[in-house]
């Protein structure tokens, strides 16, 4: 059962660069999610979706971009990484978004950028 | 004043304890209450769900007051495998539609020993 997959799992990046974090789901869920997690903080919102070809920002988007091509896939980049988006990125998926819904969590991207 | 609000802990309890803890959120009109679970350098698990006044499951009991905007979680018989950071968490409600997005308490450190 792989559930929410989140790839990679660890990187260093320089101020300035450039990656793409990839989260993929093999639940059928309609809604996917990403979150940062910093020290003394809850997660924070980033962004979401709620069905294939759809974003939407969240709590914290700034620096960030995101895209859903593919219902099983949540992409979310950073264009010009700063230190200030060193953290832990969590991806998570719903079936729906109504007050019932659970999310489900990957296991993390720690993030660190120098 | 924070959305979801948790007394960070630690909360440092011998094995058998019964050890409580406390929540309040600030919307209310929030309308679905969790307790996630999240060990060291993992991702947040679902613990519990509480949609009406409480819940219990074995050794744990949630209880919501939508009076005071407060939510519990409950211990009962603290095993050693309790040890691990229990995060409160709040389906918001704007305008009727939430679109599943959650506010997190920053969470609170939980250690069992021996």
């Amino acid at each position: 059962n792989a559930g929410v997959t989140q790839t990679p799992k660890f990187r260093v990046l320089k101020t300035g660069q450039s990656m793409t974090l990839l989260c993929a789901q093999d639940m059928n869920h309609e809604y996917m999610y990403w979150y940062r997690q910093d020290p003394g903080m809850g997660l924070r919102l980033i962004h979401y979706s709620v069905g294939e070809g759809t974003t939407a920002k969240g709590e914290v988007p700034d620096g960030y971009n995101v895209s859903r091509l593919k219902k099983q896939n949540f992409l979310l980049g950073l264009e010009s990484a700063a230190p200030s988006q060193t953290s832990v990125y969590f991806c998570a998926s719903s079936y729906s978004g109504g007050p019932k819904n659970i999310q489900y969590f990957g296991a993390g991207t720690r993030l660190s950028v120098l | 004043r924070k959305e979801v609000e948790q007394d960070p802990g630690p909360f440092n309890v011998p094995e058998g304890a019964t050890v409580a803890f406390n929540c309040t959120y600030s919307n209310s009109a929030s309308q679905s209450f969790f307790w996630y679970r999240q060990d060291c350098r993992k991702e947040p698990k679902l613990l519990m769900s509480v949609y009406s006044s409480g819940n219990e499951d074995g050794r744990f009991t949630a209880q919501l007051n939508r009076a005071s905007q407060y939510i519990s979680l409950l211990i009962r018989d603290s095993k050693l495998s309790d040890s691990a950071t229990y995060l409160c968490v709040v389906n918001r409600a704007v305008g009727g539609t939430s679109y599943g997005k959650l506010t997190f308490g920053q969470g609170t450190i939980l250690t069992v020993h021996p």
